[in-house]
């Protein structure tokens, strides 16, 4: 069984303020890691797909880097607003299976 | 493009039934893989279809099976329902297999209850 964590398990953040989660996952038979977004009552949004060690990837206010060798990704958002309450997914795939850690919740305090 | 389809929204079925759900994926995408979620649980990899082909399953029993058309569109189905398999049953749709790093589709899911 293949663990992929992800912390903190929530956040609570005010409006304006930068925040940063961590991915952990399997070092060895990495193919490649995603991340995502799912709001209530929505379904999950692609955020990232990343594969090479040293990655980094932007995607307006947020981004995502990844360390492959010590099996970590970090997701960064800048000036947090609203709209990035969520829960942020991230997802190892290794040996053609797609494994989801549990997510970070996080919350925007207005 | 319209997203990708699930149906039905919302099922209540009692143990020992079977149950049927279909995914449309969007359009032009190939591959389509299914998920289920569960309260405490992250989202669980069940299986990918690709041209028709399963091209690899997760660690569920074999009570739990799926297809996929010639249009890409795929059915999961679930034998002897059993109380545990209450949970949100989430289909995605890509371009290309998982193994081309294209990003996941979702749907808005399926929302199973077993009594």
């Amino acid at each position: 069984i293949l663990n992929v964590e992800q912390s903190p398990q929530s956040l609570h953040v005010q409006e304006g303020d930068s925040t940063n989660f961590t991915c952990s996952f399997p070092s060895s038979n990495f193919y490649a890691l995603h991340w995502y977004r799912w709001e209530t009552a929505k379904s999950p949004e692609a955020l990232f797909v990343m594969t090479l060690n040293g990655d980094e990837k932007k995607k307006g206010r947020i981004s995502a880097t990844l360390n492959t060798k010590e099996g970590y990704s970090y997701l960064y958002i800048k000036g947090s607003q609203p709209e990035d309450s969520a829960t942020y997914l991230c997802a190892f795939l290794g040996n053609e299976k797609l494994t989801f850690g549990t997510g970070t919740r996080l919350t925007i305090i207005p | 493009k319209a997203g990708v389809t699930q149906t039905p929204r919302y099922l209540i079925k009692t143990r020992g039934q079977q149950v049927t759900l279909s995914c449309s994926p969007i359009s032009g995408h190939r591959s389509v893989s299914w998920y289920q979620q569960t309260p405490g649980q992250g989202l669980q990899f069940l299986f990918e279809y690709f041209s028709e082909t399963q091209r690899n399953k997760g660690n569920f029993p074999g009570r739990f099976s799926g297809r996929q058309f010639s249009n890409s569109r795929s059915e999961m189905n679930v034998s002897t329902l059993e109380l545990g398999d209450s949970a949100l049953y989430l289909c995605a749709s890509s371009e290309a297999n998982l193994l081309r790093n294209s990003p996941l589709h979702f749907g808005n899911g399926t929302r199973l209850t077993v009594t």
